[in-house]
C-alpha cells in the first residue's frame, strides 16, 4: 500500500521558521512534492525533490531522504499569509504519475 | 484566464438528481485528472485520463463517471446523487513527464442535500 503522514496542526509566530514533516509508505515514486492550499482554494505547487537533498525556493525549502522514507517542508520568515493547509504527495511510479496526497497539516501563523 | 477552468463553481443539489461537473484546460496537457476532497481527508483521485481514448479509475471511483472529450475537456458525472458525495471537487493537468506538478482548478463545491 502508499500511504503518507504529516502532522494536523502546526502553529508558529510572524517571523519564524516551521518545518513540516511528511512520511511515506510506498513501494516507488519519482519524487516527493508540496503543495499550499488557502481556504478551500485550489491547490498550489510549492517544490518538488526527485533526489535526496534539499531543495530552495525562496523562503521555501524541502528535503527527501529516501532512505528514511521521509521528507519535510521548511518555511523561513513566516507571514501571516502563510497561513494555510500544506499537503505533501509522492508521485507513484505504477500509476500514470498520479499524486498521492497525505491528509494535510494546516499552519496557523500567529501575530 | 485561468488555465483550468471548472464550471459551475458552487451547486446544490438533491438527492437522486443527475449532475455533471466539467472541466477545460488550456495548458495543452494530455493528462487531466478529478480528485474529491473532504474535510481532514485531503485530496482522493477518483478518475484519470492520459489522453482522449484513455480513462481509468482512481482510489474513489464508485458512483462517479467521467468523459474525455477532448484533449482539452474532462468532465465527471454523478448519476445519482447521494449525500455523502457533498465535497470540494477539484480537476487537475499534467504533462507526460514524471516530475511535471499537476495544476489545479479552483474546484467545485458540490452539495447533496
Amino acid at each position: 500500500g502508499q500511504s503518507l503522514e504529516q502532522p494536523s496542526e502546526v502553529t508558529a509566530v510572524e517571523g519564524a521558521i516551521v518545518q513540516i514533516n511528511c512520511t511515506y509508505q510506498t513501494s516507488g515514486f519519482y519524487g516527493l512534492s508540496w503543495y499550499q492550499q488557502h481556504d478551500g482554494g485550489a491547490p498550489t505547487f510549492l517544490s518538488y525533490n526527485a533526489l535526496d537533498g534539499l531543495e530552495e525556493t525562496g523562503r521555501f525549502s524541502s528535503f527527501l531522504s529516501r532512505s528514511d522514507s521521509y521528507g519535510y517542508l521548511l518555511l523561513q520568515e513566516l507571514q501571516m499569509k502563510d497561513s494555510a493547509s500544506y499537503f505533501c504527495a509522492v508521485r507513484s511510479y505504477n500509476q500514470g504519475g498520479k499524486l498521492i496526497f497525505g491528509q494535510g497539516t494546516e499552519l496557523s501563523v500567529k501575530p | 484566464d485561468a488555465d483550468v477552468t471548472q464550471t459551475p463553481r458552487n451547486r446544490i443539489t438533491k438527492t437522486g438528481k443527475r449532475i455533471m461537473l466539467e472541466c477545460s484546460q488550456t495548458k495543452g496537457h494530455d493528462r487531466m485528472y478529478w480528485y474529491r476532497q473532504d474535510p481532514g481527508l485531503g485530496l482522493r483521485l477518483i478518475y484519470y485520463s492520459f489522453d482522449v481514448k484513455d480513462i481509468n479509475k482512481g482510489e474513489i471511483s464508485d458512483g462517479y463517471s467521467v468523459s474525455r472529450q477532448a484533449q482539452a475537456k474532462f468532465s465527471l458525472s454523478l448519476e445519482s446523487a447521494i449525500p455523502n458525495q457533498t465535497a470540494l471537487y477539484f480537476c487537475a493537468t499534467s504533462d507526460k513527464t514524471g516530475n511535471q506538478p499537476q495544476h489545479f482548478g479552483d474546484g467545485t463545491r458540490l452539495s447533496i442535500l
